[in-house]
């Protein structure tokens, strides 16, 4: 069976610094890659998606990932984060089993 | 465009009652999928159904049931409630769901709370 790790729990940075979120999944066949995210009080929200093409994609409000097939990763990047980029972050996979697996979420604090 | 949507947003049940939770997709989504997210941790895949026949189940015991109905909708059912039940139910629609190329886009949540 599929997972996907996320290797930070809770991240916490003031407003202007680089984020950057990991996310390793163990599935070797084809895959398609998500980022979601999750602000206090809201729904789930698609951030940005990889399903094939250019491994680097832009999704919204500046955020962007790289799939490195080789490493099985699909980490997130923000160049600089905002106080209201504060939210839970999980990566998820889906392959040929009509499952979307999620990791166990990333808390991002973002501080003024 | 209206997004998901999903009744009731919160519940309270006792264990070993059943709970009756409810979704419907965006319009023209022919695909709904549940998942279960318990505190601290990523949604959990319970069911995925597409034109009314259920395209996948996750590892999760017999009281939990789904149906889609014609209009897309559908129902997530749970018998004999257990404390370890409580959590939020998240209902995703997608156009065609499966493994191709679709984007899942999620409702609100029910939270359900067993007490």
């Amino acid at each position: 069976a599929q997972s996907v790790s996320q290797h930070n729990h809770h991240v916490i940075l003031s407003e202007a610094a680089s984020l950057e979120l990991g996310c390793n999944y163990s599935y070797g066949g084809t895959v398609n890659l998500f980022w979601y995210v999750q602000y206090p009080g809201q729904h789930l929200q698609l951030l940005l998606k990889y399903f094939s093409g250019d491994p680097l994609v832009k999704g919204i409000k500046g955020f962007e990932a790289e799939f490195i097939k080789s490493k099985f990763s699909f980490n997130l990047r923000k160049p600089s984060v905002q106080w209201s980029d504060t939210a839970e972050y999980f990566c998820a996979v889906i392959s040929n089993d009509y499952k979307l697996s999620f990791g166990a979420g990333t808390t991002v604090t973002v501080r003024a | 465009d209206a997004g998901v949507t999903q009744s009731p947003t919160h519940l309270i049940k006792t264990r070993g009652q059943h709970v009756t939770l409810r979704c419907s997709p965006i319009s023209g989504h022919k695909s709904v999928s549940w998942y279960q997210q318990v505190l601290g941790q990523g949604p959990q895949f319970i069911f995925q159904y597409y034109e009314k026949e259920e395209r996948g189940r996750g590892n999760f015991p017999d009281r939990f049931s789904a149906r889609q109905f014609p209009n897309y909708s559908s129902e997530l059912n749970v018998n004999a409630l257990l404390l370890g039940d409580s959590a939020l139910y998240l209902c995703a629609s997608s156009l065609a769901g499966g493994p191709s190329a679709d984007t899942q886009y999620f409702g609100p949540g029910t939270r359900l709370t067993v007490l």
